[in-house]
C-alpha cells in the first residue's frame, strides 16, 4: 500500500528556515516523480516543486531561489528545505507521487502546517 | 503566466447532474486532471488524462473536453460529493503545474 507522511512543520519567523519531510512507502521515491504542493489557509491549491526520476527539479516561481526539493534513497524520503520564508507561505504543504505517464498527482500525505509569523 | 479557471461554485439538487467547467489557453493540447477535496482532508484525484477514472472512484465521475474547456461532470450527484474540486494541468512552456481556481460544489 502506497502511503506519504509529511513531518517537519510548525511556526517559523519570517526570514527563518524549515525542512519538510516526507517518509514514502509501498513504493521507491528515487524511481519516482515526486512533487509538493501548498494551501494557503481557505485558499486553493498551489503547485510549489517537482523532482523527476532523472533529478531534474522544478519550482514555481514564488518559491524559486529559496526553496530546494531533494530526496534520499536510503531513507525513501522527499525533502524540501525552505529558506528565507515569508508570511506568505503560511500553508498546509502536501507531498504526492506523480504519475509518469499522465502527469496525475496520485497519491497524497496528509499535509503539514507551516506557519510564518512573527 | 499559465491560468486555469473555473466558476468559483456549482450548486445541484441530489440525483441531478453537476458540470464543472476548466478553461485555458489551448488545454486541448494538454491533459488534464481532477482533484476532490473535502474540509480537513487531502485531495483525491478523481480524474486524469482528461477522461480517465482511477480505480475505486465512482462511475458517476466522469471527464470530457471541448475546445479550450475540460469539464467534470457529476452524474446521479450524492450528499458525499458535496467538496471542492480543482483541476490541474502540466505547462511545458513553464515546466510547472497549474491548479484550476477551484469550485465548491453544493449538494442542495
Amino acid at each position: 500500500e502506497v502511503q506519504l507522511a509529511e513531518s517537519g512543520g510548525g511556526l517559523v519567523q519570517p526570514g527563518g528556515s524549515l525542512r519538510l519531510s516526507c517518509a514514502a512507502s509501498g513504493f521507491t521515491v528515487s524511481t519516482n516523480y515526486m512533487t509538493w504542493v501548498r494551501q494557503a489557509p481557505g485558499k486553493g491549491l498551489e503547485w510549489v516543486s517537482i523532482i523527476f526520476s532523472d533529478n531534474n527539479r522544478y519550482y514555481a516561481d514564488s518559491v524559486k531561489g529559496r526553496f530546494i526539493i531533494s530526496r534520499d534513497s536510503s531513507k525513501n524520503s522527499l525533502y524540501l528545505q525552505m529558506n528565507s520564508l515569508r508570511v506568505e507561505d503560511t500553508a498546509v504543504y502536501y507531498c504526492a507521487r506523480v504519475s509518469a505517464g499522465d502527469s496525475a498527482m496520485s497519491y497524497w500525505g496528509q499535509g503539514i502546517l507551516v506557519t510564518v509569523s512573527s | 503566466s499559465y491560468e486555469l479557471t473555473q466558476p468559483p461554485s456549482v450548486s445541484v439538487s441530489p440525483g441531478q447532474t453537476a458540470y464543472i467547467t476548466c478553461s485555458g489557453d489551448k488545454l486541448g493540447d494538454k491533459s488534464a486532471s481532477w482533484y476532490q477535496q473535502k474540509p480537513g482532508q487531502s485531495p483525491v484525484l478523481v480524474i486524469y488524462q482528461t477522461n480517465m477514472r482511477p480505480s475505486g472512484i465512482p462511475e458517476r465521475f466522469s471527464g470530457s473536453y471541448s475546445g479550450n474547456t475540460a469539464t467534470l461532470t457529476i452524474s446521479g450527484t450524492q450528499a458525499m460529493d458535496e467538496a471542492d474540486y480543482y483541476c490541474q494541468a502540466w505547462d511545458s512552456s513553464t515546466a510547472g503545474y497549474v491548479f484550476g481556481t477551484g469550485t465548491k460544489v453544493t449538494v442542495l
